[in-house]
């Protein structure tokens, strides 16, 4: 069945860059995405991009797809102690509404 | 425009009772999404459903778990008999559509179940 991996723990000092990574098994994915989980809250969409991209910049945001490595990157620029939290990768199936997520990467950010 | 609602926020439960999770999505959307969250995870899909019909329930564990989105009102995720692995954080979403692109989900701040 479908996979999304990720490294669980990233740790950057504030104003370096971070970059967080995931793989996907699922060569039919249609869209990919980032979401941002804050402690006791809901997931929040940062970003998302198609399946035909090879990259998307949004502000501070960089999202890198490689399709043939099936390959998701999510770099963030100046990264902030307010960017700590937890990131998810995810993707949609091949129906287009079930979003497969990934375990999710704890960002520790130090001042 | 208010967000998707999820009430309660946490939910106390002895083994063996039931538990009540209602979700009310954003305004204008008629598609709602389930998740679970067991701790230290990510989201496992459980359930989609549209207003009266269960789209793909394949996530839903076949026994004790209940979903439904009526006309009027919330959705409500029902789990009866609940054990200690019932606990979790319950995360609903809601989406203006569900097939077709692009779409987004909006995720509501979750219930967090604690069975005892």
């Amino acid at each position: 069945g479908e996979d999304v991996e990720q490294s669980l723990f990233l740790s950057v000092r504030e104003g370096d860059s971070s970059v967080i990574n995931c793989t996907y098994t699922d060569s039919s994915s249609t869209y990919l995405y980032w979401y941002k989980q804050e402690p006791g809250a809901g997931l929040q969409l940062l970003t998302y991009i198609f399946s035909n991209m090879d990259m998307k910049q949004d502000q501070r945001l960089t999202v890198l797809l490689n399709k043939k490595d099936k390959h998701l990157s999510l770099r963030i620029a100046d990264t902030q102690t307010g960017d700590s939290a937890i990131y998810f990768c995810a993707e949609t199936d091949t129906g287009g509404f079930k979003t497969i997520f990934g375990a999710g990467t704890r960002l520790f950010v130090k001042a | 425009n208010a967000g998707v609602m999820q009430n309660p926020r946490h939910l106390v439960r002895r083994r063996g009772q039931e538990a009540r999770l209602r979700c009310s999505p954003m305004k204008g959307h008629s598609h709602v999404y389930w998740y679970r969250q067991l701790p230290e995870e990510g989201l496992k899909f459980m359930v989609y459903l549209q207003k009266e019909n269960i789209i793909d329930e394949s996530g839903m564990p076949k026994e004790r778990f209940s979903a439904e989105f009526p006309k009027e009102g919330p959705s409500i995720l029902r789990i009866q008999q609940v054990v200690r692995g019932d606990s979790a954080a319950y995360f609903c979403a809601s989406s203006p559509n569900g097939q077709g692109a692009p779409y987004e989900q909006y995720f509501g701040p979750g219930t967090r179940l604690t069975v005892t």
